[in-house]
């Protein structure tokens, strides 16, 4: 089965630089999230989008932005990179739906990016 | 917002084991999943678990929500189960709500 796609998987920055991250949900999933995790912590929530409109956000530093397209992919776009940026950023993806009046969105994470500032 | 303990944190095993991990959350909710994330770093899913028992071959959980605990069982351990678990939770109301994960338990399973 098809899973979430993200590039590049390794990216390596100096600080102050500007990194652009890419993610590419499964096939028809209208939802995508966005989970940083740095060193030895568990992935914290940065931001959602549902249908290409921002859903949940987290804490994530101004220095960050993100969009989803119209395909259902989306980016995350990172300035003034400093060393604590660096972590492992993971998007994940699900397909929201409703069950016998029950809310359902399991969410599927990608392999992950690998960001070292340097 | 919502706290999410894992215990135990540290879980040394020998080859052909059983386990049980825990979870212990401080607020309703309405989704739950168990994830695996293995020495590479990938995140893998094993159950979507809000309420109920599942089983997926040598693992199962069973989640209470009225008690907000849930629970990880692996049997018959492998050196391959070695690494980090992870519950997270949330509380659905809308597309996109986060999950918040918990600390994680480090499983190293010995041959």
């Amino acid at each position: 089965a098809a899973g979430v796609i993200q590039s590049p998987r390794h990216l390596i920055k100096e600080k102050r630089e500007t990194a652009t991250l890419k993610c590419y949900p499964i096939p028809r999933h209208d939802t995508v999230y966005w989970y940083q995790q740095g060193p030895g912590q568990d992935p914290q929530f940065l931001i959602s989008f549902y249908e290409k409109m921002q859903s949940d956000k987290g804490s994530i530093p101004d220095r960050f932005s993100a969009q989803q397209f119209s395909d259902y992919h989306s980016e995350l776009n990172m300035s003034s990179l400093e060393l604590g940026d660096s972590a492992l950023y993971f998007c994940a993806s699900s397909l929201y739906w409703i069950r016998d009046r029950e809310n359902t969105d399991t969410q599927y994470f990608g392999p992950g990016t690998r960001l070292t500032v340097l | 917002g919502i706290q999410v303990e894992q215990s135990p944190p540290d879980l040394i095993l020998q080859e052909g084991a059983n386990s049980t991990l825990r979870c212990n959350f401080s607020d309703s909710v309405n989704n739950l999943q168990w994830f695996h994330q293995n020495p590479w770093g990938q995140l893998i899913n094993l159950f979507y678990i809000p309420s109920g028992t599942k089983q997926n071959g040598r693992l199962s959980a069973t989640t209470v929500a009225t008690e907000r605990y849930s629970l990880l069982y692996i049997s018959s351990s492998q050196t391959t189960d070695s690494g980090v678990y992870f519950c997270a939770v949330g509380m659905i109301k809308a597309a996109g709500n986060k999950l918040t994960f918990g600390g994680g338990t480090r499983v190293l399973v010995k041959p």
